[in-house]
């Protein structure tokens, strides 16, 4: 399996601009996370799916932020419209069922806003 | 809410232990361990499910005592490839919380 697919890898767009970052979970995983990374912040979850279900988006930080989940293999993340303050790694994680259970983690997208 | 992480920060020679410890202040079920190098996703290590168990993966083992909502994770006769931000997640009903990490680097 090649793991969970995230792209783009890097993304640099400028104030104001939408942005829209891709995950493909491993296939027949069924749950799918969303987490941003930044250095004041540490990893925070953003928003999780349980066979494409939004269960808790508690944690996407505004309005601006949208998560959509088509169907198993594939998921996105919206910024619109984009700030400064968005800049970060966005990691998406995916795993087998609910539970206890171990989370793989995508390679990570890159995001600088100017 | 999410866990406490303790140390912040920690530097090693090869083949020096160190521990890592975790604690929330709201019930645990389970706690996660994962270790992320830098630029690199986080990699899972290990769960623990029940009170007072322990694991181990290869010389890094964790406890979790369930009562004190803690664990704590073990590296012996530590690895220059152990270098790196370990996390500790705390899962409620799929909500995974992870700690703020400790950044452990261990130097020749």
């Amino acid at each position: 399996d090649a793991g969970v697919i995230q792209s783009p890898r890097h993304e640099v767009t400028e104030m104001g601009q939408e942005v829209t970052l891709r995950c493909k979970p491993i296939s027949g995983h069924n749950s799918l996370f969303w987490y941003r990374q930044t250095m004041m912040r540490g990893l925070e979850l953003l928003i999780y799916f349980n066979n494409n279900v939004p269960i808790d988006d508690s944690g996407m930080p505004e309005d601006r932020f949208s998560a959509k989940m088509p169907n198993a293999s594939f998921s996105t993340l919206k910024i619109q419209p984009s700030e400064p303050r968005d800049s970060a790694v966005y990691f998406c994680a995916s795993r087998y069922a609910q539970g206890s259970i171990e989370q793989f983690f995508g390679p990570g997208t890159r995001l600088t806003v100017l | 809410q999410q866990p406490v992480q303790s140390p912040q920060a920690v530097i090693l020679r090869e083949g020096e232990d160190a521990v890592i410890n975790c604690s929330s202040s709201k019930a645990l079920y389970s706690v996660h361990w994962y270790r992320q190098k830098h630029g690199e996703a986080p990699v899972f290590l290990m769960i623990l499910l029940k009170g007072g168990e322990q694991k181990g993966h290869e010389k890094i083992s964790a406890s979790f005592n369930e009562k004190k909502q803690q664990s704590s994770l073990y590296l012996t006769a530590s690895q220059l490839s152990y270098s790196g931000t370990y996390f500790c997640g705390t899962e409620r009903n799929n909500d995974m919380r992870f700690g703020a990490g400790t950044r452990l680097t261990v130097k020749p």
